[in-house]
């Protein structure tokens, strides 16, 4: 079936530093990507809506100017943590559907971030 | 999209089969029901889905009342591995519309 792959898998970083996430669709195109949060013992929270060639659409909360989203061709959506602090650390989740299918939304294995 | 509500637990014997209730009232006539679950640290799994038509897959059954308010989902033989939070929820179909999460239901498989 369609997979979805998350990169790093987990990463640790300084206060203050950036760090971006790759997500992509490895055997279809998907011109919508959807980026969600998750702290433990929590559910997903959905943060933005990554549109290919366009600006993504943040959720109501999201800051737009921490999290940058680009989703610069139909296979690939980079979410970018800009001066990441310790707040930030959670699990970050991708996922994406076929274009054409009408279906299931897959999602990544989550990249988990922790800013020290 | 209609707000689903699932209990937040449940337990169930190894070998036998776990219902999952999840009540949708205010489901309108084009929305899907899906069914995620999230094994801990882990990104959600698909399980199935379906508009108004029971829906059998190699994973799982999905029974929708006639009246589309409610919706089971039965694992016909659950297994340790089964332990996991899992989701309902209903949305538009379409490649670009969003599922949002709610609490689910951590389904606790005891041996």
């Amino acid at each position: 079936g369609a997979v979805v792959s998350q990169h790093p898998s987990w990463v640790i970083c300084k206060s203050g530093t950036s760090v971006k996430i790759e997500c992509r669709s490895l055997d279809f195109q998907a011109t919508t990507m959807f980026w969600y949060r998750q702290f433990p013992k929590q559910s997903l929270m959905l943060m933005a809506t990554s549109n290919e060639g366009s600006k993504a659409t943040y959720e109501q909360g999201v800051e737009k100017d921490k999290f940058l989203i680009n989703h610069a061709s139909l296979t690939l959506s980079t979410l970018t943590v800009t001066s990441a602090h310790p707040e930030d650390s959670s699990f970050y989740i991708c996922s994406a559907r076929d274009y054409t299918n009408t279906g299931e939304l897959f999602f990544g294995e989550g990249s988990r971030l922790t800013v020290l | 999209d209609a707000k689903t509500t699932q209990p937040t637990s449940m337990d169930c014997a190894e070998g036998r089969a776990a219902n999952l209730p999840c009540n949708h009232s205010t489901i309108s006539g084009n929305e899907y029901v899906y069914w995620y679950r999230q094994i801990h640290s882990q990104g959600p799994q698909y399980i199935i889905h379906g508009l108004k038509n029971n829906e059998t897959n190699e994973m799982a059954s999905l029974i929708i009342t006639e009246d589309r308010k409610s919706s089971t989902l039965i694992l016909p033989h659950a297994t340790l591995r089964d332990t996991a939070v899992y989701y309902c929820i209903v949305s538009h179909g379409g490649a670009t519309n969003k599922l949002i999460f709610g609490t689910g239901t951590l389904l606790a498989v005891q041996p």
